[in-house]
Order: C-alpha cells, then structure tokens, then sequence
C-alpha cells in the first residue's frame, strides 16, 4: 500500500489556538505534496500545493498566514492551522505523486481530524 | 476549468444487489480520472485509475469504472455489493502531468443493507 504518514491521527485545540500537522513520505521521494481539507459534510478542497525548493501555491481562501506550511526535504512536510476556530475542524489530508514512478496517481495519508472546542 | 459532479449524494442498496455510481467530469483534455473510497473515520485509499487505452479499468475488490469521452463520464460498477462496501466513494480528476492538483467530486455516501 501507499506508504505516506501523517500525525497526529486526530487533535483536539481550543478556539484560538494553532496546532501544527505532519505528513511523512516513506521509501519514495515527495517532490510535490497537496494539502486537503474536508470539512463535514463536504468534499476535499486543495489548501496549497508545496513543491521543493518552489514556492508555495495557495488556492483561493487559504493563505499562509493562516496554513503555513514547511517543506524542508523529500519525505516530510507540515502544515499549521494557526488561530483554529469551529470552520477550520475537518479531516486534513495531505497527498503525494508518483508513489513507484507511477507521477500520475496522488496517494493519500489517512489525514488528521482536527476537533475545534 | 476542470470539475467533477457525482449527481447523487447517497445511494443505497441491498447486499448482493449491482451498484452503479455516476461521475461525471468536465475538462477540455484527455483526463487522468480516479476513484477513492473513504471507509468511516479513515482516510482515503485508491480504488482504481483510468489514463488512457481500454476504457473499462479494473480496480480492487470487483469494482471496475468506464470512462466515456463522448459522455464526459467515469461511472463506477460492482456487480455484487457486500455490506463491507458501505463508505463515501470520491471521483477525483486530474489534469496534465505537470501538475499535481487534482479536483474531487463532492463524493457519493453508499450504504449496503444487509
């Protein structure tokens, strides 16, 4: 199976506060990783796509003074949700190309469900 | 632009029954079209891919999907369920190679009855 890590698996902060995820990419190489948000009830949104020693491309409604998001080397990146409120709760996913060359196919880490009180 | 529409939010039906799940995608090149199961509280996992050639791809688990250029459709089948198939099923699409944003579907809930 697709052999991309994230953590913590799910998070629980208080309304105002930030809190900080991590997606490791293991025995491949993550040139490119997306950030995903589901919010419930909804589908997945793009949040950004971060691509090594590129700039990071936000989409509309994300910025990086509210998910900042580091990506020092080909296996790990993270993101923080700084100041959570209640809209920002979801399943954050992050998803990586080209597990085993195959660059067409983005392979998914099982997220990390954010719990905003 | 691109976009993807699956018309029905839930569907459900009996174990043992023929599933059909619609997508429809829009998109002014040849797309790379996905479909990804999301099981309660987990994340999401690859059912199967379509890049080009015989437009009938296999995934796992017996489900298959068409793709149809004229209809703008990538339609997910299974011929028999099994309760176990109860989850959200997302039709994602993507666009050239050289980038690595994809557009998912607003996805589709199936329950299973037993």
């Amino acid at each position: 199976g697709a052999l991309v890590y994230q953590y913590p698996r799910r998070t629980i902060c208080k309304s105002g506060t930030s809190m900080r995820m991590e997606c490791q990419a293991v025995g491949f190489q993550a040139t490119s990783v997306a950030w995903y948000r589901q919010s419930p009830q909804k589908t997945f949104e793009l949040i950004a796509l971060s691509t090594v020693n590129s700039a990071i491309k936000y989409e509309q409604n994300f910025t990086q003074e509210k998910f900042p998001i580091s990506h020092p080397n080909l296996s790990f990146s993270s993101m923080t949700v700084l100041n959570a409120y209640l809209e920002d709760r979801g399943l954050y996913l992050c998803g990586v190309p080209g597990l085993g060359g195959r660059q067409d196919t983005q392979y998914f880490g099982p997220g990390t469900r954010l719990l905003v009180l | 632009a691109q976009s993807v529409t699956q018309p029905d939010a839930r569907v459900t039906v009996s174990e043992g029954a023929s599933l059909q799940l619609r997508c429809k995608y829009s998109y002014s090149g040849t797309p790379y079209l996905f479909w990804y199961v999301q099981y309660p509280r987990q994340g999401l996992q690859l059912l199967l891919k379509y890049y080009s050639g015989d437009p009938v791809v296999q995934g796992v688990n017996g489900f298959e999907a068409e793709f149809s250029k004229s209809n703008s459709s990538f339609h997910l089948r299974k011929a028999s369920v099994h309760w176990s198939d109860s989850a959200v099923y997302f039709c994602v699409l993507k666009g050239p190679s050289n980038t690595n944003k994809v557009v998912f579907g607003t996805g589709t809930r199936l329950q299973v009855l037993p």
